[in-house]
This record gives C-alpha cells, structure tokens and sequence, in this order.
C-alpha cells in the first residue's frame, strides 16, 4: 500500500498570504489528522476530519482551517500567514480514528513565512 | 527567524550497544501508546504501540515498557545501528469520546557513533 502523501514538499510565502495544503491518506483510512511541528513547540495536533467532518480540534486560533473530500482526501487552510506559522506540517490517516487505532503520518509540508 | 528550539535531551551510543529513550506522559486516562522515530527532513515512523492493559511489549530489535503507576514509557533498542539515528517521540492517544488524537512528548535525539 502507498503511505500517506502530502503535496507539496515545501512552500515559501509571505506574511498575510494564504496557504493550501493537500494530504491523500492510505487506502482505506477515512480518519485524517493535521499536526503542526516547530522547534518551539514540538508536535500539535491541530484538527481530525472522519467522514468529511470536523471531529475534534487543537488549540489553534481561527485562521487554521480544514477539509475533507469523499475520497478522505484532506486539505488544511491558513488564512492571514504570520511568522510564526512557518512550520512543518504533517497529516497522518488511521483507519477510524479510534483512540486506540496508530496513526501513519506523512512526509509533511515544510511551509516558511517571509 | 526561528524561535528558540526545544532543548532536545541527547542520547550518544556506540555502534552494536543497546539504547534507552525514557518517557513521561502526561494523562493517568490514556491508554494508548506509541513510539515514533523521525529522521532528518521524514515525517514520524511508526515503531511500537502498547496498550495500557500490558507492561511489556516486544518487536524486532526493539522493546516498549510502560509503568503506569509513574506514567513513564521507555523504547529499547537492541544492538543499535547508525540507521536508528534519528529523534524518538512518545506520543500518547488521549481520548476523547471513541476517538484520539496524539499528544508527542519532546522528543530524544539518539546519536549512533560507529
């Protein structure tokens, strides 16, 4: 099976831009999870999407956002970007997002705020 | 620029010695575990996963142990090898309903010296 891919690898913008991220999960996965990883901060969990809803968020303000298509394909929106959004951010997909379920991540999307 | 970095606690071993990262976590109510290795510009790997119903669980080359009475997991590693540099992450699924999202621990920079 394909792990999870994220497109694209890296990104560069500037602050007050805004930013799309794209997540496709392991065949089979409908449960996709969006983290956000910084030297500061180590790894957040951001949101989890099953079934193309929202099911439970992080502690992340308004302008972080997200979706999910039929195919559990996932996206993540950061409106308004600020310095300290610049990030690596990963998806990771399990198979229901059960509490005791693993979660395979993929490679991330390095983004970077001018 | 960056913000300050999380100060990553190090750990240096030869080549062929056995490696032990340590853990604590954070919610007496969790009751799953796992533990992931990131290597340089690679989203987390999936290592070794246990439940809080055991205190002991075993893979290849690898050994998870938990005490719940501390709240503390440790990965060993047998016979440590320079591919298994890389920073280790604990991360436990907390709850919430039926399902989970992960919350890492800071993370342990393993150095493999040949």
């Amino acid at each position: 099976k394909a792990g999870v891919t994220q497109t694209p690898r890296y990104l560069i913008k500037t602050r007050g831009q805004q930013v799309t991220l794209s997540c496709s999960p392991i065949s089979g996965h409908r449960s996709v999870s969006w983290y956000q990883q910084t030297p500061g901060q180590g790894l957040q969990f951001l949101f989890e999407y099953f079934s193309e809803t929202q099911r439970n968020k992080g502690n992340f303000p308004g302008r972080f956002s997200g979706r999910q298509f039929s195919n559990s394909r996932s996206e993540m929106n950061v409106s308004t970007l600020e310095l300290g959004d610049s990030a690596l951010y990963l998806c990771a997909s399990s198979l229901s997002g059960r509490a005791d379920e693993t979660q395979y991540f993929g490679p991330g999307t390095r983004l970077l705020v001018l | 620029g960056e913000s300050v970095g999380l100060h990553l606690p190090t750990l240096s071993v030869q080549e062929g010695d056995n490696s032990i990262i340590n853990c604590a976590y954070s919610n007496s109510a969790s009751d799953y575990f796992i533990w992931y290795k990131q290597e340089s510009g690679k989203g987390p790997q999936f290592i070794i996963d246990i439940r809080s119903n055991m205190d002991k669980r075993q893979g290849q080359r690898v050994t998870v142990l938990l005490n719940k009475t501390v709240k503390h997991l440790s990965l060993q590693i047998a016979a440590t090898q320079p591919g298994d540099s890389a920073v280790y992450f604990c991360a436990e699924n907390i709850r919430r309903g039926s399902q989970g999202n992960l919350i890492f621990g800071k993370g342990t920079k393993l150095s493999v010296k040949p």
